[in-house]
């Protein structure tokens, strides 16, 4: 696609229950990013794909969080047994690959608004 | 000590006024660096790149010090739409790959 595409945009969940986070990245790019932003707050790194490998998962808030990526496209952010201080932007972000440099440039979605009430 | 810090502000400055921000960052084998522009409820966008060489683009200047390990923007000839927040980014490969966003900086531009 010509933009990140995040779904849903806005979610209001209960506590207690599952959700879905959903990111489609721009076509082409290897390299896919989660973020989490709450209300105010910087940017916290969750998590990252190669392709579909995730090197690295400690920036995972809690084993409530979970991620993958199939296909080397389509990403999705699940969050179990969700509590309100899970409430904030996830923002995805994909870029042409992981490698450092000045032309990896990060490319953000319009985020998935999640309220937990 | 944060990866990387930025001071919070807010900066408040008038229209037409220059205004420059820094941001430090610990890993001395960081290899790119990124300022991002966030506004209010959106998703941060790609300000500029951070060339060693330093960099301008329009109004806006950047500039890089290794030695020191602190990049900085620099902002003439201020806009009300300038008005946002600075996120500066440092990526780096030692011990696997790293982009670290610094917290922003929050700029107010006024009338």
């Amino acid at each position: 696609g010509a933009g990140v595409s995040q779904s849903p945009s806005n979610k209001v969940t209960e506590k207690g229950k599952d959700v879905e986070l959903r990111c489609d990245p721009i076509s082409g790019h290897t390299a896919l990013y989660w973020y989490r932003q709450s209300l105010g707050q910087g940017l916290e790194f969750l998590i990252y794909f190669q392709g579909n490998s995730a090197p690295d998962k400690s920036g995972l808030p809690s084993d409530r969080f979970s991620a993958e990526r199939t296909g080397g496209s389509v990403s999705t952010l699940t969050i179990q047994r969700t509590q309100q201080e899970d409430s904030a932007v996830y923002l995805c972000a994909s870029s042409l690959d992981i490698r450092t440099g000045s032309g990896n440039t990060i490319y953000f979605g319009e985020g998935s608004w999640l309220t937990v009430v | 000590r944060k990866e990387v810090e930025q001071d919070p502000g807010p900066f408040n400055v008038p229209e037409g006024a220059t205004v420059a921000f820094n941001c430090t960052y610990s890993n001395s084998a960081s290899q790119s660096f990124f300022w991002y522009r966030q506004d209010c409820r959106k998703e941060p966008k790609l300000l500029m790149s951070v060339y060693s060489s330093g960099n301008e683009d329009g109004r806006f200047t950047a500039q890089l010090n290794r030695a020191s390990q602190y990049i900085s923007l620099l902002i003439r000839d201020s806009k009300l739409s300038d008005s946002a927040t600075y996120l500066c980014v440092v990526n780096s490969e030692t011990g696997g790959f790293k982009t670290i966003f610094g917290a922003g900086t929050r700029l107010f531009v006024k009338a």
